[in-house]
C-alpha cells in the first residue's frame, strides 16, 4: 500500500531563517506532488505541485520554492522566512490506480516567530 | 478563473440535527470528490462521484452530484460529535487532464453535545 510521510511535524523558526520540509511516498511511482498551505482555520491553498522530477509548477507568487530530487521525494524550502509563513503545510500525491484522488500527509505545523 | 464555492463557510448544529453543505462549480465537472478533516489533522478523501445525479451512501453520510455536473451536496443525518471537522469538496481543473485538483473552501462543522 502507498504511505506519505511528511517532517518535520512541527517547528517554530524565526524571522528570516531558512526552512526545509521533506516528503516522501512509497509504494507508486511517478506520483504527483503537491504542497498545500492552510493558514488557521481556512482553505487549502496550492502551493506547488509536480508531474515529474524537475517538474515544478507554482501556483502563487512568494518567498517559498520546491524541489523534487528524486521521483518520491519532495521539498519545500525558503531562504528567508517570513511572518506571514506561518500555517499548516501539507504534502500530498496523487496517482497511479487512484487516479486525482488526492491523499495527505499529516502535516506540518510552522510558526514563524 | 475556474471555481469551486462551497456553503456554508461555518454550520453549528445540536447532536442528532442533519446537516448539510454544497458545493457549485462554475464549469462542468467530470467527477467530484469529498474529503474531511478533523480539527488539527489532515484531510481525508471520502468519496468520488462520477455519473450526472449519482447518489452515495456512507452510512450517514448521503453524497449527491448534480444533473448538470456543476454542483454537489454532502448530507449527515443526525450528527454526531465524531461528525466534528471541515468538509471540502473538489474537482479537476479544465484543460490538465485530471491534476490537481480544485478544492472548495470547506464548511466547517461544530456538533453540541
Amino acid at each position: 500500500s502507498q504511505t506519505i510521510h511528511q517532517w518535520p511535524a512541527t517547528l517554530v523558526q524565526p524571522v528570516g531563517s531558512p526552512l526545509s520540509l521533506e516528503c516522501t511516498v512509497e509504494g507508486t511511482s511517478n506520483p504527483n506532488l503537491y504542497w498545500y498551505r492552510q493558514a488557521a482555520g481556512r482553505g487549502l491553498q496550492l502551493l506547488f505541485y509536480s508531474v515529474g522530477i524537475g517538474q515544478i509548477s507554482s501556483e502563487v507568487p512568494q518567498n517559498l520554492s520546491a524541489s523534487r530530487p528524486q521521483d518520491r521525494q519532495f521539498i519545500l524550502s525558503s531562504k528567508k522566512l517570513l511572518l506571514s509563513d506561518s500555517g499548516f503545510y501539507l504534502c500530498a500525491w496523487s496517482g497511479g490506480r487512484s487516479g486525482n484522488t488526492i491523499y495527505f500527509g499529516e502535516g506540518s505545523w510552522l510558526t514563524v516567530v | 478563473g475556474q471555481q469551486v464555492m462551497q456553503i456554508p463557510q461555518y454550520q453549528h448544529v445540536q447532536e442528532g440535527e442533519d446537516f448539510t453543505t454544497y458545493c457549485n462549480s462554475s464549469t462542468t465537472l467530470s467527477n467530484i470528490q469529498w474529503y474531511k478533516q478533523r480539527p488539527g489533522g489532515h484531510p481525508v478523501f471520502l468519496i468520488q462521484l462520477v455519473k450526472s445525479g449519482e447518489v452515495k451512501k456512507q452510512k450517514r453520510l448521503t453524497f449527491q452530484f448534480g444533473e448538470a455536473k456543476k454542483n454537489s451536496s454532502l448530507h449527515i443525518t443526525a450528527t454526531q460529535t465524531t461528525d466534528v471537522g471541515t468538509y471540502f469538496c473538489a474537482g479537476p481543473r479544465l484543460h490538465s487532464g485530471n491534476t490537481p485538483l480544485v478544492f472548495g473552501k470547506g464548511t466547517r462543522l461544530s456538533v453540541i453535545a
